[in-house]
């Protein structure tokens, strides 16, 4: 298995720009979770699905902030309009009901100019 | 509300050494517990999954030890070498919840 894939690896933008983060979990991982990644808050939840349907979405900043995942092999994360502090690592991870453990993608550096 | 806190923030080590790494938190009902590894720049690798039935799990040099009843955690190294530098991330997750609420991790540095 390919592990979790995230896309882009890096992504630079201006701000007001939006921007879409991508996602493809393990196959067979029914659990998707978007964190987000700092120096000042560490890691912190935004949301995640369950079968494909939101869950929690409490971490979600505020309503510039949008995620789907209309299947269970893909979900995205949208930021719009952008602003310099989102700028952040964003991470995807998957798990399966089996032990519920996580397994991350490597993560995409944004960065809003 | 789960809190999840690990000390020290930070330490340094001479290679060979055996070290233990702490986590506690604050609800001692959780569902699993899991030790995660970071190197810089990098993503999250997962290194041992604890369950809440179980009382520790191993892997190679790590051990890794649950006390539901006083809300810790501890993570065993041994003989520590410098591949061993990293940030190592404790998470918890609760029954009727697929989240993990992570700590702000111990940065470890093994000198040579």
């Amino acid at each position: 298995d390919a592990g979790v894939i995230q896309s882009p690896r890096h992504e630079v933008t201006e701000m007001g720009q939006e921007v879409t983060l991508r996602c493809k979990p393990i196959s067979g991982h029914n659990s998707l979770f978007w964190y987000r990644q700092t120096m000042m808050r560490g890691l912190e939840l935004l949301i995640y699905f369950n079968n494909n349907v939101p869950i929690d979405d409490s971490g979600m900043p505020e309503d510039r902030f949008s995620a789907k995942m209309p299947n269970a092999s893909f979900s995205t994360l949208k930021i719009q309009p952008s602003e310099p502090r989102d700028s952040a690592v964003y991470f995807c991870a998957s798990s399966s009901a089996r032990d519920y453990g996580y397994t991350f993608g490597s993560g995409t550096r944004l960065t809003v100019v | 509300k789960q809190e999840v806190t690990q000390i020290p923030a930070a330490l340094s080590v001479p290679e060979g050494e055996n070290l233990v790494l702490n986590c506690s938190f604050t609800d001692s009902a959780i569902y699993n517990l899991q030790w995660f590894r970071q190197d810089p720049g990098k993503g999250l690798t997962s290194l041992l999954l604890i369950q809440s039935s179980q009382r520790e799990q191993t892997s190679g040099r790590l051990n890794a030890s649950l006390d539901k009843s006083s809300g810790r955690s501890t993570l065993y190294i041994a003989a520590s070498q410098p591949g061993d530098s990293a940030t190592y991330l404790c998470a918890v997750s609760n029954p009727g919840t697929y989240k993990y609420i992570f700590g702000t991790g111990t940065r470890l540095k093994v000198l040579a």
